[in-house]
């Protein structure tokens, strides 16, 4: 398998555009996480799916963010206006079955908002 | 929620020596303890994890080690190399919820 795919891996924009951030779990994997990570704050959980719905939301930081998950191969995570205080890398995951198990990591977004 | 704590936030040790990495959690009710790994410019990878059932698990260098009473766990690397350089993470979580991650630990094993 080719591990969870993201894409882009480097994105950088000006304040106050749109970004749209991509991600290809592993197949046959019931669960998708995205975290954010930076020096501050380290890895923060914004938001996971189970079979494709939202189960958690708590750790979007506020509605610029939003995520959706059409189906079990395809993940977005959108940031509506983009903020200087967004960049960050941002990180896919998906594990098997449920919580409490091995979550794979895909390479990342790095988010560059000038 | 869940608090996670780690400590330290940088560690140097010389090739051959071991690193310890310790980490402390919040909730008692907290049973899933895996430890990730991250490369530069790479994501996250689990290298060892542990349940609430079992006090210790070894996997050839690597570690883990859990103390429910006192609710921490650590991880031990003996023979430390190179390649060990990296960003060490823990992380916990409870019955049913997402991991809470530590704020990592950068280990820089030099030749």
């Amino acid at each position: 398998d080719a591990g969870v795919i993201q894409s882009p891996r480097h994105e950088v924009t000006e304040m106050g555009q749109e970004v749209t951030l991509r991600c290809k779990p592993i197949s046959g994997h019931d669960y998708l996480f995205w975290y954010r990570q930076t020096m501050m704050r380290g890895l923060e959980l914004l938001i996971y799916f189970n079979n494709n719905v939202p189960i958690d939301d708590s750790g979007m930081p506020e509605d610029r963010f939003s995520a959706k998950m059409p189906n079990a191969s395809f993940s977005t995570l959108k940031i509506q206006p983009s903020e200087p205080r967004d960049s960050a890398v941002y990180f896919c995951a998906s594990s098997l079955n449920a919580i409490g198990y091995t979550q794979y990591f895909g390479p990342g977004t790095r988010l560059t908002v000038l | 929620g869940e608090n996670v704590e780690q400590h330290p936030s940088t560690l140097s040790v010389q090739e051959g020596d071991s690193a310890v990495i310790k980490c402390t959690y919040s909730d008692s009710a907290s049973n899933y303890f895996p430890w990730y790994k991250q490369e530069l410019g790479k994501g996250p990878q689990l290298i060892i994890d542990i349940r609430s059932n079992v006090g210790e698990k070894k996997d050839q260098r690597i570690a883990v080690t859990l103390n429910k009473t006192a609710k921490h766990f650590s991880l031990h690397i003996t023979e430390t190399q190179p390649e060990d350089s990296a960003v060490y993470f823990c992380a916990a979580s409870l019955p049913g919820y997402a991991l809470n991650f530590g704020k990592g630990t950068s280990l820089l094993v030099t030749p």
